[in-house]
């Protein structure tokens, strides 16, 4: 978990309610990834950037949302319009893109559990 | 798509014997293979990973596993288990799409 910190461990969210997930990174990684884990299905990717002021939807980026303002943050907004958001979050970066040298590990951070009232 | 399939939600195994933990996958292009591994409401820690070269990949904590590319399979193995490497063990494929799919998932529980 060296290098990334996920705020806060444990949130709780009501209906309707939109909720933010902070992600900072000290390694001064350019990518940076947030997954959604669900028991049994593995992670899903929800967004991911590559740099700053720029990010792309993943896999199941329907009500959420994300800012990279700063290279070291990459904050993840839950709206309303998730349906069923609880779950576990994990925020991930990596030295650099993919790039033809190859591909790097993902470094992880401890998680937030998010669950819904 | 890419794909990996990890077939087993359990492995078993008893302490000192040898674990396997086993890994398929589907993608396109040449395929760069990562096994993780996560303990109880903590994020994902890095074990080991197949980019080109040797079919033998060592990793931290006495893993290695090995690609096979005509099995398309990527299985984690350890000589001896330990208690502590009971855990939740992901496979994770990335191709030309440059995008990480992980498998679903092995528990593996060691019993003393």
């Amino acid at each position: 978990d060296g290098g990334i910190t996920q705020s806060p461990k444990y949130l709780f969210r009501k209906e309707g309610q939109n909720v933010t997930l902070s992600c900072e990174q000290n390694l001064n990684h350019d990518a940076m990834y947030w997954y959604r884990q669900d028991p049994g299905q593995g992670l899903r990717l929800i967004y991911y950037s590559q740099i700053v002021n720029d990010f792309q939807k993943g896999d199941i980026a329907e009500g959420y949302s994300v800012s990279r303002e700063k290279k070291e943050s990459f904050p993840l907004t839950v709206t309303s319009a998730q349906k069923n958001p609880t779950a576990f979050y994990l925020c991930a970066s990596t030295p650099r893109t993919s790039g033809p040298r190859g591909h790097s590990e993902q470094f992880f951070g401890p998680g937030t559990r998010l669950t819904v009232l | 798509a890419q794909s990996v399939a990890q077939p087993e939600d359990q492995v078993n195994v008893a302490e000192g014997n040898p674990l396997t933990v086993k890994c398929t996958y589907s993608v396109s292009g040449n395929p760069y293979l990562f096994w993780y591994v996560q303990y109880p409401n903590r994020g994902l820690q890095f074990l080991l990973k197949y980019i080109t070269g040797d079919n033998l990949v060592k990793g931290s904590y006495g893993f290695e596993a090995e690609f096979n590319k005509s099995q398309t399979s990527f299985h984690l193995k350890k000589p001896s288990a330990l208690v502590s490497d009971s855990a939740l063990y992901f496979c994770a494929v990335t191709g030309s799409a440059r995008q990480l799919t992980f498998g679903s998932g092995t528990q593996l529980t060691v019993l003393p």
